[in-house]
């Protein structure tokens, strides 16, 4: 599983709050990622990261942001919840050298009530 | 741009019949392309890869893939299906034009029916 895990791995909020969800790593891994599944969409890129404090967005970023200030922590933050946000989120690593092949934590299913 | 293309949200197959799941891709450059599998409350797991080496790649649990450069596909198959094979798969394509970062198709659900 590449030593990643992700917390916390179920949560129900409600619109307008703040919620931070935190992937970690075990084997420091360069590049880290964060993907929303959605029924019919698959996975789409939220943001990523290629070390600490260097992040850039993916092509669903809005409303989103991350902060990665260890390299074993990549964190996940909606600022103000919204219902369009109820999603299953993974956070992905990726090997330093490899083709892009990634490897997921197990998830977490947010929901915004 | 990058995307994928999966043919068919949802597959029923019959136990020990052939599987094959379908993925086009478009990139206007060399793909990197990827079969992932997804059970149920899980995360991804990669099943397998193709790098621009051997066009017909093998991965685990028997499922292989062939990369067709004239038709844009790369196709999952497995001669034989489990019950254990139920589950979700993803194609997805990455590029180093495209920074490396991998696109996923909308996924399609394999139903075995014993």
């Amino acid at each position: 599983d590449a030593g990643i895990t992700q917390s916390p791995r179920h949560k129900v909020t409600e619109t307008g709050t703040p919620v931070t969800l935190r992937c970690h790593q075990t084997e420091n891994h360069r590049y880290m990622y964060w993907y929303r599944q959605d029924p019919g969409h698959g996975l789409r890129l939220i943001h990523y990261s290629y070390g600490v404090k260097d992040t850039d967005k993916g092509e669903v970023s809005d409303g989103y942001s991350v902060s990665r200030s260890k390299t074993e922590d990549f964190l996940l933050t909606l600022e103000s919840a919204t219902s369009s946000q109820t999603s299953v989120y993974f956070c992905a690593i990726r090997f330093s050298g490899s083709i892009n092949e990634q490897f997921f934590g197990p998830g977490t299913r947010l929901t915004v009530l | 741009a990058q995307s994928v293309t999966q043919l068919g949200s949802h597959v029923s197959v019959s136990e020990g019949a052939l599987v094959l799941l379908r993925c086009n891709y478009s990139s206007s450059v060399p793909p990197y392309l990827f079969w992932y599998v997804q059970y149920p409350n899980q995360g991804l797991q990669l099943l397998l890869k193709y790098t621009s080496a051997a066009t017909l790649v093998k991965g685990i649990n028997g499922f292989e893939a062939e990369f067709k450069k004239s038709e844009t596909s790369f196709h999952l198959t497995k001669p034989s299906a489990h019950m254990s094979d139920a589950a979700e798969y993803f194609c997805a394509v990455s590029t180093k034009a495209a920074g490396n970062k991998l696109t996923f198709g909308g996924g399609t659900r394999v139903l075995v029916k014993p």
